[in-house]
């Protein structure tokens, strides 16, 4: 069955950077587009952008040009979103999500990274 | 970018009701191949996040048909029959319209009266 299997949850401190993976399974990589959203405790969904599987390109959204870099590992079937620089609003779950290349909408989703940031 | 409006921050509903969320946009979600994107998604506590409607009213595999997708342009309704226990949980909608200024609504959480 399909499943996009994150990482465990970190705790950072200002400054600091982290990679978080999300592993895909029961389906060709390439075939399809992964996304990345951000939920901030106790707020709503917050769409950061996406990365094409097949070119390694990445997208991002306007309040996630600077610090953030989606990135792959394809032969790992494993997307990346790196965040450098840690502020403590980073402090949120961060989902991938996979989606058509013509993003219809999101099929799939990551259980989600709790990342935390805090000195 | 296109925002994305749900009125309603908290619907409280028996089990066995009928309840409707909605979703505005600020401009018309209607493509030039004639369909609207629009989608749908269920967020409950420890489970992954499930798409239920896309194109405004498609289901996806496996939802069950109480739910119901509904609208065009700009006003957007998710409709459940016959609430399950199940069903209570926050609900999203999200436009693909503009891409990559993706944008979800503010998310309607449903709660037992």
């Amino acid at each position: 069955q399909i499943q996009l299997v994150q990482s465990g949850p970190e705790l950072k401190k200002p400054g600091e950077s982290l990679k978080i993976s999300c592993k895909a399974s029961g389906y060709t990589f390439t075939d399809y587009a992964m996304q990345w959203v951000k939920q901030a405790p106790g707020k709503g969904l917050q769409y950061m952008g996406w990365i094409n599987t097949q070119t390694g390109k990445p997208t991002y959204a306007d309040d996630f040009k600077e610090r953030f870099v989606f990135s792959l590992e394809t032969s790992a079937s494993t997307a990346y979103l790196q965040i450098n620089n840690l502020k403590n609003e980073d402090t949120a779950t961060y989902f991938c999500a996979r989606s058509q290349f013509g993003v219809d909408y999101f099929d799939y989703w990551g259980q989600g990274v709790m990342v935390t940031v805090s000195s | 970018q296109i925002t994305l409006t749900q009125q309603a921050e908290s619907l409280w509903i028996s089990p066995g009701e009928r309840v409707s969320i909605t979703c505005r946009a600020s401009q018309s979600l209607l493509y030039t191949d004639g369909k609207h994107y629009l989608s749908w998604y269920q967020q409950r506590p420890g489970q992954t996040t499930k798409a239920l409607i896309y194109h405004a009213s498609v289901r996806t595999d496996g939802v069950p048909t109480r739910f119901i997708g509904s609208g065009s342009g700009t006003e957007f309704t998710l409709s459940i029959e016959h609430v399950q226990p199940e069903d209570f949980a926050i609900y999203y909608c999200l436009q693909t319209l503009k891409s990559p200024a993706l944008t979800f609504g503010s998310g309607t959480k449903l709660e037992i009266k």
